[in-house]
């Protein structure tokens, strides 16, 4: 299975900062990764695919950028509502695998 | 709009057995892969298993292989997971994600029903 390690596991960063969340797949998988908000108590929403698609909907703060091992989600500004722990995904080849989130406070 | 609903979650004993249900509604349930995905309490998130299409395909993370079985109904819109043989580290939220039509990501996703297994 193909592994991948999130960086750093938790921050905490001022609304207005510019945030950048690390993803690394354990062998390539061109830009086949998604990107993932999880808010406390709630179910993931989906924030990017494709590596640097914007799902519809999704505020254009958020970009993603990366191909083959390294991987990058970038907040180009936060938010106090950007609260909430963050994971990338494979989806090169089965099984399906998640980063092991990275959690993201406000200071 | 777009809705995933479980359902069938609860308290089960090691060795026991659960079917958890996902009601499908606001687009064409047929056309879409289908996944099962897990989170244990504090944890991060387990894909777990999808079913293709028409049914004809399922995969399964090796965890759950030969325990669990992912299914659907397509006339009820329905997606199923029967898990049988249940083991204390199968206690999670289990969410039914939807697969898009390109690649395999997760979107969306229903709001979880939670499965503990537990003497």
């Amino acid at each position: 299975a193909i592994r991948m390690t999130q960086s750093p596991s938790s921050f905490s960063a001022s609304t207005g900062d510019r945030v950048t969340i690390t993803c690394r797949a354990s062998q390539g998988i061109s830009s086949y990764l998604a990107w993932y908000q999880q808010k406390p108590g709630k179910a993931p929403k989906l924030l990017i695919y494709a590596a640097s698609t914007l799902q519809s909907g999704v505020p254009s703060r958020f970009s993603g950028s990366g191909s083959g091992t390294d991987f990058t989600l970038t907040i180009s500004c936060l938010q106090s509502e950007d609260l909430a722990t963050y994971y990338c995904q494979q989806y090169y080849s089965d099984p399906w695998t998640f980063g092991q989130g990275t959690k993201v406070e406000i200071k | 709009e777009v809705q995933l609903v479980e359902s069938g979650g609860g308290l089960v004993q090691p060795g026991g057995s659960l079917r958890l249900s996902c009601a499908a509604s606001g687009f064409t349930f047929s056309s879409y892969w289908m996944n099962w995905v897990r989170q244990a309490p504090g944890k991060g998130l387990e894909w777990v298993a999808n079913i293709e299409e028409d049914g004809s395909e399922k995969y399964y993370v090796d965890s759950v292989k030969g325990r669990f079985t992912i299914s659907r109904d397509n006339v009820k819109n329905s997606l199923y997971l029967q898990m049988n043989s249940l083991r204390a580290e199968d206690t999670a939220v289990y969410y039914c994600a939807r697969g898009d039509t390109i690649g395999n990501w997760f979107d969306p996703w229903g709001q979880g029903t939670l499965v503990t297994v537990s003497s």
